[in-house]
């Protein structure tokens, strides 16, 4: 059964531009979480969509969102971005969050924003 | 609010000995607890996870944590350290009513020979 993937695995982009980050998540998982983790800062929460709908976000500025598809495949995406954006960010999945056994979060490979 | 200390930035030890790597939590409940592992370029592996019942909880690689609820920590220990354990290490804590995870900032072991 395949992972959690995330495409680009790179990415660069110039100050000001916007990128956009893809997931899919397990089959079966309808619940998507998106970190980015920066250098030396460890894992900081950005959003969570549940069954097609944004269930809560980090504390991070609104050029930071996404969406959740039918298919529970996500996107987030960066608007105006600043060389801070620079990061690897993570997307996870789970379980859908009613579900009793939902306990665990599998995590793609992550991609690399390089903004230059 | 839920948050997760680990109070190690940086750790070295030598190959063939113990290993410890601490986790404080804070929640109001019994939480979900979790260790994962990163090597670098990539993404998060579950090492092991604590729900409830057995307070020692065995994972992958050799890993057993503890959860202690009167110390509130969750601390990741492994009896002789292999070279390849050098990574990142994160514990996380997530609520038992919803999906919310909250993560550490790591602790990055180094493992020398």
């Amino acid at each position: 059964e395949a992972g959690v993937t995330q495409s680009p695995t790179h990415l660069i982009k110039t100050r000001g531009q916007q990128a956009t980050l893809r997931c899919s998540p397990i089959s079966g998982h309808t619940s998507v979480y998106w970190y980015q983790q920066a250098l030396g800062l460890g894992l900081q929460f950005l959003l969570w969509y549940d069954e097609g709908e944004e269930r809560n976000r980090g504390n991070f500025p609104p050029r930071f969102s996404g969406r959740q598809f039918p298919n529970y495949s996500s996107e987030l995406n960066v608007n105006a971005l600043e060389l801070e954006d620079s990061a690897l960010y993570l997307c996870a999945s789970s379980l859908p969050h009613h579900h009793p056994l939902n306990t665990e979060a599998f995590f793609g490979q992550g991609t690399r924003l390089t903004v230059v | 609010a839920q948050s997760v200390t680990q109070p190690d930035i940086h750790i070295t030890v030598s190959e063939g000995a113990s290993l410890e790597l601490r986790c404080n939590y804070s929640y109001g409940a019994t939480p979900y607890l979790f260790w994962y592992v990163q090597s670098p370029g990539q993404g998060l592996q579950l090492l092991l996870k604590y729900f409830s019942g057995d307070t020692l909880v065995q994972g992958i690689k050799g890993f057993e944590a503890e959860f202690k609820r009167s110390q509130s920590s969750f601390n990741l220990r492994k009896p002789s350290v292999h070279w390849s354990d050098a990574a990142e290490y994160f514990c996380a804590v997530a609520s038992n009513t919803g999906n919310q995870f909250y993560f550490g900032t790591g602790t990055s072991l180094t493992v020398i020979p």
